[in-house]
């Protein structure tokens, strides 16, 4: 059974810093995706990382993958308030239906 | 384009009442589609999946139910809510190319009081 685990799970940071999210999965999976939720809201989608060594960057947030680590990272620089949500990672199993299993999500705030 | 719509956007049910929730998506075929639930504060849990009409997978026993009658028509229903049913409800769909990933619906936010 794929499992995704995301650490930290709260992280509470000040703007002009930088900090990284953590996603680890259990299974050989070579599709990862990151996704933003602010409250009340539904899912954003950010990153689709989609082979080893995929890295992607959009402003403040950058992704990369680590399949034989099985593991994904969300790095921040420079983190701005605007930034403050939830973020879920999700893995894709590869085999069968497809389906995303999600990471618990990390709750980013960023202070002033 | 490609779209999904979900609704209705929130819901406040008693206990016992039935539930029907409707997403559809518009601009493409077959597509997979999934219905997942988020309790307050927590992950996002899948209950549905679908790759076809009449082919549905059942994640998780529970009293709710989901039917595909028609190619891009998903559809979640109860016929009798439980107070743990409350949550927030999100549809989602596979574009294709995989490049594209999933894309989620708005939500419905339901309340069982």
């Amino acid at each position: 059974e794929l499992k995704v685990e995301q650490n930290p799970l709260f992280l509470s940071m000040q703007e002009g810093k930088n900090y990284t999210i953590y996603c680890n999965y259990s299974t050989t999976s070579d599709r990862l995706y990151w996704y933003r939720q602010d409250p009340g809201k539904s899912l954003e989608s950010l990153f689709v990382l989609l082979s080893n060594g995929a890295v992607k960057q959009e402003g403040r947030l950058m992704a990369s993958l680590d399949t034989k680590a099985r593991l994904s990272t969300l790095h921040i620089t420079a983190a701005v308030h605007d930034l403050s949500a939830t973020y879920f990672c999700a893995v894709d199993e590869a085999a069968g239906a497809q389906k995303l299993v999600f990471g618990q999500g990390t709750r980013l705030t960023i202070n002033p | 384009s490609q779209t999904i719509h979900q609704w209705p956007a929130t819901l406040v049910q008693p206990v016992g009442s039935p539930l029907s929730l409707e997403c559809t998506v518009e601009g493409t075929s077959n597509p997979n589609l999934y219905w997942y639930r988020q309790a307050a504060g927590r992950g996002l849990q899948l209950l549905f999946y679908s790759i076809g009409i009449d082919q549905i997978s059942s994640e998780v026993p529970q009293n709710l139910s989901a039917s595909r009658p028609q190619d891009r028509q998903f559809i979640l229903s109860s016929k009798k809510l439980l107070l743990s049913d409350s949550g927030f409800y999100l549809c989602a769909w596979r574009k294709l190319p995989i490049l594209y990933g999933y894309t989620f619906g708005s939500g419905t936010r339901l309340t069982v009081v």
